[in-house]
């Protein structure tokens, strides 16, 4: 099947600091990938549509200058926390759409961020 | 895209069938259904999909009603490591997680 990889898988960094976090489709080019996330108990929260080679779309309420994607392979995509805070402590997941009749999205393991 | 209801929790004894309901009464014609489980702390996994006609993979069997307002997905044989959240999804674009069914496999 499909395999869509994040790295890292955790990280913890400093209020203020910026965190990368990337997704890679492994053996199929993705020109549409997702950014999800999930706080403990709820469930995952559709945060913006990364679109190879053009600007992502943000979900209502998801602040575009803060995480930032960018989408430039048709194999991988980055989203960058900007100047993080503890309440953007979450899961984020990425998926990517695999071409072809259906168009399944095939998700990656997630990153675990915890913001001091 | 349409909304899915589901039954928030179920138990399934292991080694018999799990059947996970879902109720898409207001689904379109384009719109497939979706089936993804989240074991804990993981990415969520891809089960299966379909339009209109029944599907059947190595992992399950989904089962879609002549009207497609309802749906069935369907673990044969359930193991502990089927434990997990089950999202049913209909989706056109893209794909909008609802609550799920926590299914238990009880030894």
């Amino acid at each position: 099947g499909a395999v869509v990889s994040q790295h890292p898988s955790w990280v913890i960094c400093k209020s203020g600091t910026s965190v990368k976090i990337e997704c890679r489709s492994l053996d199929f080019q993705a020109t549409t990938m997702f950014w999800y996330r999930q706080f403990p108990k709820q469930s995952l929260m559709l945060m913006a549509t990364s679109n190879e080679g053009s600007k992502a779309t943000y979900e209502q309420g998801v602040e575009k200058d803060k995480f930032l994607i960018n989408h430039a392979s048709l194999t991988l995509s980055t989203l960058t926390v900007t100047s993080a805070h503890p309440e953007d402590s979450s899961f984020y997941i990425c998926s990517a759409r695999y071409p072809g009749v259906g168009e399944t999205q095939y998700f990656g393991p997630g990153t675990r961020l915890l913001v001091l | 895209d349409a909304k899915t209801t589901q039954p928030p929790s179920m138990d399934c004894a292991e080694g018999r069938a799990a059947n996970l309901p879902c109720n898409h009464s207001t689904i379109s014609g384009n719109e497939y259904v979706y089936w993804y489980r989240q074991i804990h702390s993981q990415g969520p996994q891809y089960i299966i999909h379909g339009l209109k006609n029944n599907e059947t993979n190595e992992m399950a069997s989904l089962i879609i009603t002549e009207d497609r307002k309802s749906s069935t997905l369907i673990l044969p044989h359930a193991t502990l490591r089927d434990t997990a959240v089950y999202y049913c999804i209909v989706r056109a674009e893209k794909l909008t997680f609802g609550t799920g069914t926590r299914l238990t496999i009880i030894p």
